[in-house]
């Protein structure tokens, strides 16, 4: 089956320290990934996506790089603010599938200034 | 340009009486997906439609919830009757005809006592 895990939160950092969040997939074929975060009281809103291997999807700063190796695409970002505090998914949409995305838990991310 | 709208934000309820949630997808959207999300099971996919019509409502949790989609600029999500664990945030989302990307709204919180 289709499957999404992703690095436990929460994760608190300092502003400007580095980020990564892990992710990592189960998925028939080659599917596509994505990230999306929560702000606080909102929904969710795509960041980023990557479709095939190898490709890396970036917006905002953040990056993630699909590996089809090691079955992840872990979210990463250099310099980490305030403002990106909020709760990350990863998703995949399986290659063959219709249009439901599966999903990971979410990893609840707190930067302090 | 508006985005998917959902009403009410928040709703108290009694357990018991009937809840009914409403969703507008952004116009010229044609799959349409209700989740539930609560802080012990993250983020469930309940059903999702396509040009109107359900395709998958494998994770509707019982006979209590039930979805419709009359027109391409509406839905609705009833439970009944509810009950105390139903409570949690349900967002409504919307995609465009050949596109993945999924546009939430900002979902509505609801709680049964």
């Amino acid at each position: 089956g289709n499957s999404v895990t992703q690095m436990e939160g929460p994760v608190t950092l300092s502003e400007e320290a580095f980020l990564t969040i892990n992710c990592t997939y189960t998925a028939t074929g080659y599917p596509s990934l994505f990230w999306y975060v929560q702000y606080p009281g909102e929904g969710l809103q795509l960041l980023l996506k990557a479709t095939k291997a190898d490709d890396k999807g970036s917006n905002k700063g953040f990056e993630a790089t699909y590996r089809k190796e090691t079955t992840s695409f872990h979210l990463e970002k250099g310099s980490v603010q305030v403002s990106d505090s909020a709760v990350y998914f990863c998703a995949l949409r399986p290659l063959q599938g219709a249009q439901k995305l599966v999903f990971g838990q979410g990893t609840r991310l707190t930067i302090n200034p | 340009d508006a985005g998917v709208i959902q009403s009410p934000r928040h709703e108290v309820t009694e357990m018991g009486q009937e809840v009914t949630l409403r969703c507008k997808p952004i116009s010229g959207h044609n799959s349409l997906f209700w989740y539930r999300q609560t802080m012990m099971r993250g983020l469930e996919l309940l059903i999702y439609f396509n040009n109107n019509v359900p395709i998958d409502d494998s994770g509707m949790p019982e006979d209590r919830f039930s979805a419709k989609m009359p027109n391409a600029s509406f839905s609705t999500l009833k439970i009944q009757p509810s009950e105390p664990r139903d409570s949690a945030v349900y967002f409504c989302a919307s995609t465009p005809s050949g596109s993945y990307e999924q546009y939430f709204g900002p979902g509505t919180r609801l709680t049964v006592t």
